[in-house]
């Protein structure tokens, strides 16, 4: 399996409500990211998990909250967002050595109403 | 600081013809450099990378690059664009805190 998968694909919520972002990868890589990416812009990191550990947070907002329950998954939860949070979130993982670069998933296409 | 820069936001070239994307990084240590591709509303592929060794990498889908530390350059080519090529393509460099930084990336269109 070479593959990171995110779910759900598409998200449409609105400002008061919760809801989360799951990433999974089975490849064994020891390292797990967050990105947002607005249209027409290159994608901006918000955390970095290393073995399991919040190793970077990038000063993202506390209505969004990562969490790593084990080697191969990553969530992102959702709280009172609001419309320019809309975007692409990206979840990547890799092996720790920057020489390898990273799996990307194909994204979850978030909508805040 | 580090940085990439892709001085072409857009470039439209025609289907069969030669691409050149240009990527130029600033980082202070040995660089870790890769090309990304990104279709519309997709994540992203890694097309190749290079981090030592031959300057010149070859990659997935028939793309190339030549690494060239005295221009601070890691320009993409391609002998011949297929209509499939069409997409965003962001130029990075690896960091040694565990970071990607991407370039604001080239949107490449391909005419029949």
């Amino acid at each position: 399996d070479t593959e990171v998968t995110q779910t759900p694909k598409h998200l449409v919520m609105g400002m008061t409500n919760k809801k989360s972002l799951k990433c999974e990868q089975h490849m064994g890589h020891r390292a797990m990211y967050w990105y947002k990416q607005k249209a027409k812009k290159p994608p901006e990191l918000m955390f970095v998990y290393s073995y399991e550990k919040l190793s970077i947070n990038e000063s993202v907002p506390s209505r969004f909250s990562p969490e790593c329950p084990n080697s191969s998954l990553l969530n992102l939860h959702l709280h009172a967002l609001q419309p320019e949070d809309s975007a692409l979130y990206l979840c990547a993982s890799s092996q720790g050595d920057r020489s390898y670069g990273y799996t990307f998933g194909s994204g979850t296409r978030l909508t805040v109403v | 600081a580090q940085s990439v820069t892709q001085p072409d936001i857009h470039i439209t070239v025609s289907e069969g013809a030669s691409l050149e994307l240009r990527c130029n990084y600033s980082y202070g240590a040995t660089p870790y450099l890769f090309w990304y591709v990104q279709s519309p509303g997709q994540g992203l592929q890694l097309l190749l990378k290079y981090f030592s060794g031959d300057t010149l990498v070859q990659g997935i889908k028939g793309f190339e690059a030549e690494f060239k530390r005295s221009q601070s350059s890691f320009n993409l080519r391609k002998p011949s664009v297929h209509w499939s090529d069409a997409a965003e393509y962001f130029c990075a460099v690896g960091t040694n805190t565990d970071k990607l930084i991407f370039g604001t990336g080239t949107r490449l269109q391909v005419f029949p």
